[in-house]
């Protein structure tokens, strides 16, 4: 069935260091893929996604690539800072499902001074 | 622009009885979904809404149901509330019901059954 994995669970990273999330889908029908952030109290917030016509895509401190071939894609965060520190989400539609999006189990990211 | 509202952001409830919940979508967005979010679970996908008539539907009891106003607000109803319904209720919205639309989530509202 519909699938999405997500690693790793938890990450601490020093500030000013480098954060990768990965996530592996199983349908190869699926063309669209965002990451969302989420805070303490507050709802995913959509921070980047790519569709699957480009390998990579950048905004300031954060990527995406996308390996299409191994379906999967991941989350790269630059320079990390203390307000990076949420709880990362991966998600993939999944055709001819009624799931609008599969989300994966999130990454807690915690940021350490 | 403003972003998508739920009302209310808290509710208490207790077994058996009924809620409804609420969301205002971006203006503009046409498209409402409904998630369900839990530590064991995760986020779950609940249904859609697109001009007034539910396109999809998740893996979740007839007990949860929806509906969608001529002006995209959504509104969603849970009957005979168990204490598994604890959870946190996001409501996303997007311009269409394409599965390359961006989602856009508001704040959820948190609903707790004694």
């Amino acid at each position: 069935g519909e699938n999405v994995e997500q690693h790793p669970s938890t990450l601490s990273v020093q500030e000013g260091d480098s954060a990768v999330i990965k996530c592996t889908y199983s349908d190869s029908a699926s063309n669209y893929f965002p990451w969302y952030k989420q805070e303490l109290g507050k709802g995913p917030q959509l921070i980047i996604d790519i569709r699957s016509n480009v390998g990579e895509k950048k905004d300031q401190r954060i990527a995406v690539t996308l390996n299409k071939t191994a379906k999967h894609f991941s989350l790269h965060i630059t320079e990390t800072q203390p307000e990076d520190s949420a709880v990362y989400f991966c998600a993939a539609p999944f055709t001819g499902t009624a799931s609008k999006l599969t989300f994966g189990t999130g990454t807690r990211l915690q940021v350490t001074l | 622009k403003a972003g998508v509202t739920q009302t209310p952001r808290y509710l208490i409830k207790t077994r058996g009885q009924q809620v409804t919940l609420s969301c205002s979508p971006i203006s503009g967005h046409r498209s409402v979904s409904w998630y369900q979010q839990t530590p064991g679970q995760g986020l779950q996908f609940l249904f859609e809404y697109f001009s007034e008539t539910q396109r999809n539907k998740g893996n979740f009891p007839g007990r949860f149901s929806g509906r969608q106003f001529s002006n995209s607000r959504s509104e969603m109803n849970v009957s005979t509330l168990e204490l598994g319904d604890s959870a946190l209720y996001l409501c996303a919205s997007s311009p269409g019901t394409g599965l390359d639309q961006p989602q856009h989530f508001g704040d959820g509202t948190r609903l707790s059954i004694l």
